[in-house]
């Protein structure tokens, strides 16, 4: 079974500042692991995704992930934060096999950015 | 179409009445998912389509969701005997077999009252 935790339901950042968004995975086989952004009633819309490869992966946005096996995370940051950011993040995981990679969501870190 | 589609957008049904809900996936994807996502919640897996076939249901709630594909392109979710439970945002998402990308829709709010 896989599941996903989000630390931290609600983060709030300055404009311009780094925005770190945690998230920490449990799968027993090598997983996918996906970043989606949701703003309000919209669905989800992807930000980046790790499958194989390099670790440190690039989305759109600005925004990057990096995998860490040893840590099993998979945390989201944006060097500078702007106020179009503000939306619900969801960390998902799925397995590599049968399923159509079937995702398994974090329950969401809501982001604020101030002026 | 260029994108998910599904509709309506918004329903309000009464406790005990029947709904269905329509998704429209990305031309040529395979692919069909249906997932629930309750207020302040992550979505959470319902349902798997690869074509027509309903690979994996595991989701389900209970045997009041029922969900189909019949011809592999459109897929629709009924929910019999709707209870105040049911109420939540349904989202479809499409796939194609070599990406493993899934694209939503921007879902369908279900409220019942």
């Amino acid at each position: 079974a896989q599941s996903v935790t989000q630390l931290g339901s609600h983060v709030s950042v300055s404009e311009g500042a780094l925005v770190l968004l945690r998230c920490n995975y449990s799968s027993s086989v090598p997983p996918y692991l996906f970043w989606y952004v949701q703003y309000p009633n919209q669905g989800l819309q992807l930000l980046l995704k790790y499958t194989t490869g390099a670790t440190l992966v690039k989305g759109i946005n600005g925004f990057e992930a990096e995998f860490k096996k040893s840590e099993t995370s998979f945390h989201l940051t944006k060097p500078s934060a702007h106020m179009s950011d503000a939306a619900e993040y969801f960390c998902a995981v799925s397995d590599q096999g049968g399923g159509g990679n079937k995702l398994t969501f974090g329950t969401g870190t809501q982001l604020k950015v101030e002026l | 179409g260029a994108g998910v589609s599904q509709s309506p957008r918004y329903k309000v049904a009464k406790r005990g009445q029947d709904v269905a809900l329509r998704c429209d996936p990305i031309s040529g994807h395979v692919s069909l998912f249906w997932y629930q996502q309750a207020l302040g919640q992550g979505p959470e897996f319902l349902t798997y389509f690869q074509n027509e076939a309903q690979l994996d249901k595991s989701g389900l709630p209970s045997d009041r969701f029922f969900a189909e594909r019949p011809e592999g392109s459109v897929s629709t979710l009924k929910i019999q005997r709707t209870q105040q439970e049911d109420s939540a945002v349904y989202l479809c998402a499409s796939s194609s077999p070599r990406n493993t990308e899934a694209f939503f829709g921007q879902g369908t709010r279900l409220t019942v009252v």
